[in-house]
């Protein structure tokens, strides 16, 4: 079956460090890859997307490439700020009998201290 | 531009109680979708409708209902609430006839619901 591993947090930095989180994956087909943010008291927002194996996906400083030989979608930023404070979900998105199936990570928190 | 909303945002039943969470939205999306969310396991698909007058089972179906009044609207409801069915409940759409898997669902706000 098709499955989302995402590191553990809460991750806590200080403002402009470098971020980093890990998303790995197992799928059956093609899958696309995305990640949403969910600030608090809010729904889930896309972030980025990536279609095929060596996209990379960038909003709002964020990146994140497609790597089908390692499985992985890894989460970047170069220099958070308070406002990324949110959780955040990988998920493996793939057509399934005419609708979107989505596999969500279990979540990553960030936090960003001044 | 409202996007997806939902009704009520909080609520706390007493186990046995009946309940529906309220969700529609304004974009003229074809398929909807109801999650729940709890802490560790990420969101799991409760039901789902791809399009008007259908509705599916998700990986998490037992203990629920689905309404798929129009296109617009897409309730669920809690028969006989359960301490188990503590959680958040988000309701998505999203615009295609799943002719790509590309486009992201649009998410609703959120239900935090309790079961005393």
């Amino acid at each position: 079956g098709n499955s989302v591993t995402q590191m553990e947090g809460p991750v806590t930095l200080s403002e402009e460090a470098f971020l980093t989180i890990n998303c790995t994956y197992t799928a059956t087909g093609y899958p696309s890859l995305f990640w949403y943010v969910q600030y608090p008291g809010e729904g889930l927002q896309l972030l980025l997307k990536a279609t095929k194996a060596d996209d990379k996906g960038s909003n709002k400083g964020f990146e994140a490439t497609y790597r089908k030989e390692t499985t992985s979608f890894h989460l970047e930023k170069g220099s958070v700020q308070v406002s990324d404070s949110a959780v955040y979900f990988c998920a493996l998105v793939l057509l399934s009998g005419g609708y979107q199936k989505v596999t969500f990570g279990t979540g990553t928190k960030l936090q960003v201290i001044p | 531009n409202a996007g997806v909303t939902q009704t009520p945002k909080f609520q706390v039943l007493k186990t046995g109680q009946s309940m529906t969470l309220q969700c529609a939205q304004d974009m003229n999306h074809n398929s909807m979708y109801w999650y729940r969310q709890d802490p560790g396991m990420g969101l799991r698909l409760i039901y789902y409708s791809a399009s008007e007058g259908t509705t599916d089972k998700g990986e998490v179906p037992n203990g629920y209902n689905v309404s798929r009044l129009n296109k617009r609207e897409f309730s669920l409801r809690l028969e006989s609430a359960a301490p188990s069915q503590t959680s958040v409940y988000f309701c998505a759409s999203r615009r295609d006839r799943a002719r790509t898997e590309n486009q992201p669902q649009h998410f609703g706000d959120g239900t935090r619901l309790s079961i005393l």
